[in-house]
């Protein structure tokens, strides 16, 4: 079965510091992944996706994500944190189409805070 | 400007009362899904629809009902609301392939049903 998993519930970190926010996933087939964030009383904003190609991938607002298929990771990095990045923070991988015409499966989120 | 809006944004209804909750996308985009969102359990999907006429169950589809007559619009029905269905609501819409393409989402409906 499809999951994705985000261990951290909170995590906190100063501004200026380097963020990471983790996330694991279990698909069958070939892992299509997503990072969207949400801002209080906002709906999901793409961060960022990776298909295929560069295990790297660049996102907005200067995030970028590691694909690492051997350890099934997604984590989210920012080289500099503001406190502006302060929200909530979901992973996401896509099902198979013939899996609820591939819908996005997510993680349960994590709140991550930024202090100056 | 590309957009999925949702309406209401807010509403508080008590049990038994039904409603509708409004979606409408403005991209042209063949899929579309509902999201129900609870605080430790993420986003899971309620309905979605491949194109007009064409909707099918999400993972929590109890107590809910939609339709897909026209490509823009994907209303979510709650024909008995019951406390249980107490959630923020999340419209969406994609049609950049639906696999690898990202979901856009609407802003959110807060329901309290008391």
């Amino acid at each position: 079965a499809q999951s994705v998993a985000q261990p951290e519930d909170q995590v906190n970190v100063a501004e200026g510091n380097p963020l990471t926010v983790k996330c694991t996933y279990s698909v069958s087939g070939n892992p299509y992944l997503f990072w969207y964030v949400q801002y209080p009383n906002r709906g999901l904003q793409f961060l960022l996706k990776y298909i295929t190609g560069d295990n790297l991938v660049k996102g907005s607002y200067g995030f970028e994500a590691e694909f690492n298929k051997s350890q099934t990771s997604f984590h989210l990095k920012k080289p500099s944190a503001l406190v502006s990045d302060s929200a909530l923070y979901f992973c996401a991988v896509r099902a198979p189409i013939y899996n609820q015409g591939g819908k996005l499966i997510f993680g349960q989120g994590t709140e991550l805070s930024v202090k100056p | 400007e590309a957009q999925v809006t949702q309406n209401p944004r807010y509403l508080i209804t008590v049990t038994g009362k039904k409603l509708t909750v409004t979606c409408s996308q403005n991209m042209n985009h063949e899929y579309m899904s509902w999201y129900r969102q609870d605080p430790g359990l993420g986003l899971r999907q309620i309905y979605y629809s491949m194109n007009v006429e064409v909707t099918d169950k999400g993972d929590v589809p109890e107590g809910y009902k939609v339709s897909r007559k026209e490509k823009r619009n994907f209303p979510l029905i709650l024909e008995s609301p019951s406390p249980n269905q107490t959630s923020l609501y999340f419209c969406a819409s994609t049609d950049q392939g639906i696999r690898t393409g990202e979901l856009f989402f609407g802003e959110g409906s807060r329901l309290t049903v008391l």
